[in-house]
């Protein structure tokens, strides 16, 4: 069965740096999302992505997130440079059509620790 | 403002019981979608039925049972007989034809199921 995968699946980063996080979407979908969970909290909408654009993002995607889909088969969250509060899990999820009666499937998540 | 509430934030049951998940809605969308998924400790989402807002037909899937009621704004599950390995975060969402059908979740609710 075709699934989202997600990679690493938990990356340890500093404070300022920057990090990618990389997810391979199931092959014949068209949308792309990222969301986040801090640690004991909701799951929270960060990003939609659709025909090489954003187009819908939170008020939580500010100018040091950015996303990509640099060669038609990765979806990449780039953080450019990371805070303490931007430690959560981030899942990535994707869906055949824009509908909601096409489900978005979820990646396993990729934890961010950021120290 | 919450578009979905669970207002339980933890339940803790002993096997063979019977738990009541509640969720609550709002939406202005006469088409939306919500959805309940399932968080276990290992921290993946998992996918665990879909509704659409023209359908409040009740749905039952082996232990597990959903009760939509647009009249209420409620989508309820309910798990029956439960097991130790229904013990995860339980999350409820909805997803909104305005709102690109990016999906909105509830805070969750954890289950404890004890031997």
């Amino acid at each position: 069965e075709p699934e989202v995968t997600q990679t690493p699946s938990h990356q340890v980063t500093q404070m300022g740096q920057e990090v990618i996080l990389r997810c391979v979407p199931i092959s014949n979908h068209l949308y792309f999302y990222w969301y986040r969970q801090i640690l004991g909290q909701k799951v929270e909408f960060l990003v939609s992505f659709y025909n090489n654009e954003i187009s819908e993002k939170s008020e939580i995607f500010d100018d040091q997130f950015s996303v990509e889909r640099p060669d038609g088969s990765n979806f990449t969250l780039k953080i450019r440079s990371t805070k303490l509060e931007d430690s959560a899990m981030y899942f990535c999820a994707s869906s055949a059509r824009l509908a909601g009666h096409y489900e978005q499937y979820f990646g396993p998540g990729t934890r961010l620790t950021v120290t | 403002a919450q578009k979905v509430t669970q207002a339980q934030t933890e339940i803790s049951v002993v096997e063979k019981e019977d738990v009541t998940l509640d969720c609550v809605y709002e939406t202005r969308d006469t088409t939306y979608y919500l959805f309940w998924y399932k968080q276990p400790p290992s921290g993946e989402l998992v996918f665990l039925i879909r509704r659409n807002s023209f359908d409040e037909q009740n749905e039952i899937s082996g232990r597990y049972s959903w009760n939509f009621q647009k009249s209420t704004s409620s989508f309820n599950f309910t798990i029956t007989a439960s097991q130790v390995v229904d013990s995860a975060v339980y999350f409820c969402a909805l997803s909104e034809a305005h709102n690109d059908y990016k999906l909105s979740f509830g805070a969750g609710t954890t289950v404890t199921v004890r031997a």
